[in-house]
């Protein structure tokens, strides 16, 4: 089945330093990739779609310049918490549909913790 | 907007027993999916079962089965003879038809399933 990788998986950094988050397909190719962050106990949350090739399209209230995504080829998305806080403190999820008819195949996710 | 619902926060089920968690939504479209996914301790998604909202059929997955009532919007999941490992949250989710090359997924608030033994 389809696989998509999230690394790193667990992450402890400083106030104020950046953080990047990778997710990759890799066995298909995914044009779109979906990145939620999830508070404990609670639902996801969708922060932005992930285009290959194009800017990715961020939901209301996510700030653009401090999470910063890259959709550089067809195996790989970056999310990059910029200047973190302590309340970026969370759970970061990747996702990616195989294909159009595919349901979404969820990375391991990523525990940032920002001291 | 489309949203989804989940009105049970916490369910609990003893082993080998039924158990049925609801699930709502609201959309003026007509053509969508539904989507059951099992987030375990491990936080990893699973999906469980999907439904296309154009099949009248209910999908079924081994335990696994829903209740789909398209006029009434309704999405329920029904596990069958429950055991120790479904014990889960269970997020309930609507993806949005397919309009210019991309579409969002919407999820329910969850719902956490115990499973007594």
């Amino acid at each position: 089945g389809a696989v998509v990788s999230q690394h790193p998986s667990r992450v402890i950094c400083k106030s104020g330093t950046s953080v990047k988050i990778e997710c990759r397909s890799l066995d298909f190719q995914a044009t779109t990739m979906f990145w939620y962050r999830q508070f404990p106990k609670q639902s996801l949350m969708l922060m932005a779609t992930s285009n290959e090739g194009s800017k990715a399209t961020y939901e209301q209230g996510v700030e653009k310049d401090k999470f910063l995504i890259n959709h550089a080829s067809l195996t790989l998305s970056t999310l990059t918490v910029t200047s973190a806080h302590p309340e970026d403190s969370s759970f970061y999820i990747c996702s990616a549909p195989q294909g159009y008819n595919s349901p979404l195949h969820f990375g391991n996710g990523t525990r940032l913790t920002v001291t | 907007a489309q949203t989804v619902t989940q009105s049970q926060p916490e369910m609990s089920v003893q082993e080998a027993e039924t158990v049925t968690l609801s699930c709502t939504y609201d959309t003026s479209e007509s053509d969508y999916y539904l989507f059951w996914y099992k987030q375990p301790p491990s936080r990893q998604m699973i999906l469980v079962i999907r439904q296309e909202a154009y099949k009248q059929q209910n999908a079924t997955e081994n335990r696994f089965s829903v209740n789909f009532q398209k006029a009434a919007k309704s999405f329920s999941l029904k596990i069958s003879d429950s055991q120790l490992g479904d014990a889960a949250m269970y997020f309930c989710a609507y993806r949005e038809p397919f309009a210019s090359g991309t579409y969002k997924y919407i999820f329910g608030t969850g719902t956490r399933l115990k499973v007594l033994a």
